[in-house]
């Protein structure tokens, strides 16, 4: 089992591309998420849904769009990358979005704007 | 909004027991308390959770008092590979998680 899969793992940008991450999960999970993480900070969610066709602000959406393409695919798009959204970025999956369903994380996508 | 507060960070010997608090005064009646311990360049891996009381698995225990204002992680006999950053996620009203700042473990021989 592949579990939450991400990529691209590294990209670096200059300021004002625009670019997508993806993220796919094959446990059969209804609900998606996006979380940003910045040197020595925890985890600050984006986005997330809750379930397939449904997408909702977290702590910190400025700047970032999201897709729910199918029940596997949640995808997280730059549209204007600025030096800000350096980041991790870490994609996570769960049964459902009550708080006693445990999340899943993928291992990551680092990505540097220059 | 259901934030927590963790210590920074804390510092333990191979073999000790670990306990590590989160604060988190505004969980809401139907919130769980979840741990998740992550090591660098990974993302977080799920621990342990629990609603109140006391939960153990094979790697931990979680204390939760009546009030569920707090809750304690428990790490018995640690060893080196527990060195890691250890979070407590709470759920709000509106099932958005909040993780909390974190406490970074550093096990020494």
């Amino acid at each position: 089992n592949a579990g939450v899969t991400q990529t691209p793992k590294f990209q670096v940008l200059k300021t004002g591309q625009s670019m997508t991450l993806q993220c796919a999960q094959d446990m059969n999970h209804n609900s998606m998420y996006w979380y940003r993480q910045d040197p020595g900070m925890g985890l600050r969610l984006i986005y997330y849904s809750a379930s397939e066709g449904t997408t909702d602000k977290g702590e910190v959406p400025n700047g970032y769009n999201v897709s729910r393409l199918n029940k596997r695919e949640f995808s997280l798009r730059l549209e204007s990358a600025a030096p800000s959204q350096t980041s991790v970025y870490f994609c996570a999956s769960s049964k459902s979005d009550y708080s006693n369903q445990p999340q899943h994380f993928g291992d990551g996508t680092r990505l540097s704007i220059l | 909004l259901a934030k927590t507060t963790q210590p920074i960070s804390m510092d333990s010997y191979e073999g000790q027991e670990v306990n590590i608090t989160c604060s988190h005064n505004n969980i809401a009646t139907n919130d769980y308390i979840t741990w998740y311990q992550q090591f660098p360049s990974q993302g977080p891996r799920f621990i342990i959770q629990g609603y109140k009381t006391k939960v153990t698995n094979e790697v931990a225990s979680l204390f939760i008092p009546a009030d569920r204002k707090s809750s304690t992680l428990s790490l018995p006999r640690v060893s080196l590979s527990d060195t890691a950053v250890y979070y407590c996620l709470v759920g709000d009203n509106f099932n958005k998680f909040y993780f909390g700042s974190g406490t970074k473990l550093n096990v020494k021989p």
